[in-house]
C-alpha cells in the first residue's frame, strides 16, 4: 500500500543544535516534496519544496534533502531555537493535481 | 500571515443539527480543499475543488457536502452532526509555485459534537 512515514516520536534538542527530521515514503513517485510547519491549533504553513531532481534545497537555517532511490527526505534546521518547536510534516505531489499527500508530522520540542 | 479565513474557530453543538463551516480567501486561487485532522494524526483530504461549480470527494470519505459558487468561498455543510464528526476541519487554497502546488492553509475549525 502507499505510505507515508515520519518518525512518530518526538523529537527533543537542545537549542543551537542541528535538528534532522525523516520523511520516508512507499509506492509513490513524486515529482515534489512539501514540507510544512503546524503550530498547535493552526493550520499548517508552508516552509519549502523540493523538486525530484534536486538534491538539496536551503532557505536561510533550513535545509531539505531528496533521495528519490531512498525514497527519502531529510529536514534539516540548523541552530535551533525554542521559537521553533511545533510539528513538521511533509507532503508528496505525485501530480493529481494539486491534491497532496500528507505523513502525520514530527514533533520537534528545541529545549534552551 | 496568508489570507484565508475559516469561521467559526470553535464550535460546540448537539447531536443532529445541521451545521456550516466557512471558509474564505482573497488570493484569487482556484484550488481549494477540505481536510479533516484528528489529534497527531495527519490530514485527510474530504473535499476538493478546482473553480467555480467544480467540487469533489477526496480520500477519506465524508457525510459532509460543499459547493463553490464563488471563487473565494468554500463552505463546508454537515446535515445532521454525529459525535463521529468531532475533528479539526481545515481549509486551504493552493497556487502552482514552480511546477507544484503550494498550500495555504486557514486556522481551522475545532468541531465537537456532543
Amino acid at each position: 500500500s502507499q505510505k507515508i512515514e515520519q518518525n512518530s516520536e518526538a523529537l527533543n534538542i537542545q537549542e543551537g543544535k542541528t535538528a534532522t527530521l525523516t520523511c520516508n515514503y512507499t509506492n509513490y513517485s513524486p515529482a515534489y516534496l512539501q514540507w510544512y510547519r503546524q503550530d498547535p491549533g493552526r493550520g499548517p504553513v508552508f516552509l519549502l519544496l523540493i523538486r525530484e531532481n534536486e538534491k538539496e534545497k536551503r532557505k536561510e537555517r533550513l535545509k531539505v534533502t531528496f533521495d528519490t532511490t531512498l525514497k527519502q527526505s531529510l529536514f534539516h534546521i540548523t541552530a535551533s531555537q525554542p521559537a521553533d518547536s511545533a510539528t513538521y510534516l511533509c507532503a508528496l505531489d505525485h501530480n493529481q493535481g494539486g491534491k497532496l499527500i500528507f505523513g502525520q508530522g514530527t514533533e520537534l520540542s528545541v529545549k534552551p | 500571515e496568508a489570507d484565508i479565513y475559516q469561521t467559526p474557530r470553535y464550535l460546540v453543538i448537539g447531536t443532529g443539527k445541521k451545521i456550516t463551516l466557512e471558509c474564505s480567501q482573497t488570493m484569487g486561487h482556484d484550488k481549494m480543499y477540505w481536510y479533516q485532522q484528528d489529534p497527531g494524526m495527519e490530514l485527510h483530504l474530504i473535499h476538493y475543488s478546482y473553480g467555480v461549480n467544480s467540487t469533489e470527494k477526496g480520500d477519506l470519505s465524508s457525510e459532509s457536502t460543499v459547493s463553490r459558487i464563488r471563487t473565494e468561498h468554500f463552505p463546508l455543510t454537515l446535515e445532521s452532526a454525529r459525535p463521529s464528526h468531532t475533528s479539526q476541519y481545515l481549509c486551504a487554497s493552493s497556487y502552482r509555485a514552480t511546477g507544484s502546488e503550494t498550500q495555504y492553509f486557514g486556522p481551522g475549525t475545532r468541531l465537537l459534537v456532543l
